[in-house]
């Protein structure tokens, strides 16, 4: 069980480009979670995800984000005209249905660098 | 909504030490709670939980933790800290029986010296 797969581990992008982020949830889950982690602060939640439905996406920012969890394939987070501020480490969660949906199990996240 | 607080930011201890790490939440409902280790360069892993029953939860490792639901604290403990322990830790918290999202406390970094 090769556990929450996140691409890339890290990713490099000048201020306007587009950055996208991919999570494979572990085998067997159905929930899928996004968190940033800024520099010296705790992780926040961004968005949850069921295969091709958002659950909720309270914390995303209102612009320039996007999430999707496709029937096929892995969760994408994408961030559009990407600033210096959207540096930071994002982690990907994925969860069972059920009575095992209170356990999150996260990825090793994916640190997006803004030139 | 619900906030965590974790008060220590970075704790040094030596080998050998005891270690308490404190968190504070917030919320008017029942909650569970959880603790999460991320060593250096790795993802974070689940050291412990607490979903119900007995207050005192041991979990990987020899940490433990009580939740104290009066004073609306889960610190975490472990007797005997080890440098392999050196990590940040992270207290989280979800609303029971609704939304799983969990919100977590800003981390407390420790360093373990040899």
């Amino acid at each position: 069980n090769a556990g929450v797969m996140q691409n890339p581990r890290h990713l490099v992008r000048r201020r306007g480009q587009e950055a996208r982020l991919r999570c494979s949830p572990m085998k067997g889950h159905s929930h899928v979670y996004w968190y940033r982690q800024l520099p010296e602060e705790g992780l926040k939640f961004m968005v949850y995800l069921q295969k091709e439905n958002i659950i909720d996406e309270s914390g995303m920012p209102k612009e320039r984000f996007s999430a999707e969890f496709p029937k096929e394939g892995p969760s994408i987070l994408r961030i559009q005209q990407v600033v210096r501020g959207d540096s930071a480490a994002y982690f990907c969660a994925s969860s069972q249905q059920g009575a095992g949906a209170n356990v999150l199990t996260f990825g090793a996240g994916s640190r997006l660098t803004v030139l | 909504a619900q906030s965590v607080s974790q008060h220590n930011h970075h704790v040094i201890l030596s080998e050998a030490a005891s270690l308490e790490l404190g968190c504070n939440y917030s919320y008017g409902g029942t909650v569970n709670l959880f603790w999460y280790v991320q060593y250096p360069g790795q993802h974070l892993q689940l050291l412990l939980k607490y979903f119900s029953g007995d207050p005192l939860v041991k979990g990987i490792k020899g940490f433990e933790a009580e939740f104290i639901k009066s004073k609306f604290s889960f610190n975490l403990r472990k007797p005997s800290v080890q440098w392999s322990d050196t990590a940040e830790y992270f207290c989280a918290v979800n609303a029971a029986g609704s939304a799983r999202q969990l919100t977590f406390g800003s981390g407390t970094q420790l360093t373990v010296l040899p």
